[in-house]
């Protein structure tokens, strides 16, 4: 599975939007990308994947870049809920079936 | 839908003794992942098994863990002789098995080795 970079921390003011961003830059053609989240003492959560297009649910919004090289979590309200390490994550659907997690962004909301 | 169960949350051991932990994943995924976490790291992948068949398993499984998962339901991890560098958060995951799946995880059992 393709590696990805992200920064180690970030902050954001609650009730802004937050933007995670990831470089996955030998991504191939059959990789999807997943975000998951960890928040303190808890597994890890999914939050959203993607092939190619721009995906948005309920928690969050990602978006690809057209040459898939790096992508951007969106989550459009930060809420204080949301301070959490937020994981990255390539995965070749086609073959492996295990995650392998980098060491993510640390993402804290501040009033 | 209970989500998946981890049990149990925290073991303290000493060095030398054997240590085994339950999960138990949600009832209709037939996929169940170990994980290990230590702290500052994210989760490495341990093992996963796809209905009672243990499917991979990593480098990092060394001879002192085993994992099973007898009738493809909750599976048990045991580690015997633990060993300090042991200690970390052990994580169980569950899935439908879907190519595109997503993996539902557990909170974890705390494990300290003295």
């Amino acid at each position: 599975d393709a590696k990805t970079t992200q920064p180690p921390s970030m902050d954001c003011a609650e009730g802004r939007a937050a933007n995670l961003p990831c470089n996955h830059s030998t991504i191939s053609g059959n990789e999807y990308v997943y975000w998951y989240r960890q928040i303190h003492s808890q597994g890890p959560q999914y939050i959203i994947h993607g092939l190619k297009n721009n995906e948005t649910n309920e928690m969050a919004s990602l978006i690809i870049t057209e040459d898939r090289k790096s992508s951007t979590l969106i989550l459009p309200h930060a809420t204080l809920r949301d301070t959490a390490v937020y994981y990255c994550i390539v995965r070749n659907t086609g073959t492996a079936s295990k995650l392998t997690f980098g060491t993510g962004t640390r993402l804290q909301v501040t009033l | 839908d209970t989500g998946v169960s981890q049990d149990p949350r925290h073991k303290i051991t000493k060095r030398g003794q054997n240590v085994t932990f339950r999960c138990d994943p949600i009832s209709e995924h037939n996929r169940l992942y170990w994980y290990r976490q230590t702290l500052g790291q994210g989760p490495e992948f341990l093992t996963y098994f796809q209905n009672e068949a243990q499917l991979e398993k990593s480098r990092l499984l060394s001879d002192r863990f085993s994992a099973e998962r007898p009738k493809g339901s909750f599976s048990t991890l045991e580690i015997q002789r633990t060993e300090q560098g042991d200690s970390a958060m052990y994580l169980c995951a569950s899935s439908f098995g879907d190519l595109r799946e997503k993996l539902f995880f557990g909170s974890g059992t705390q494990l300290s080795v003295l």
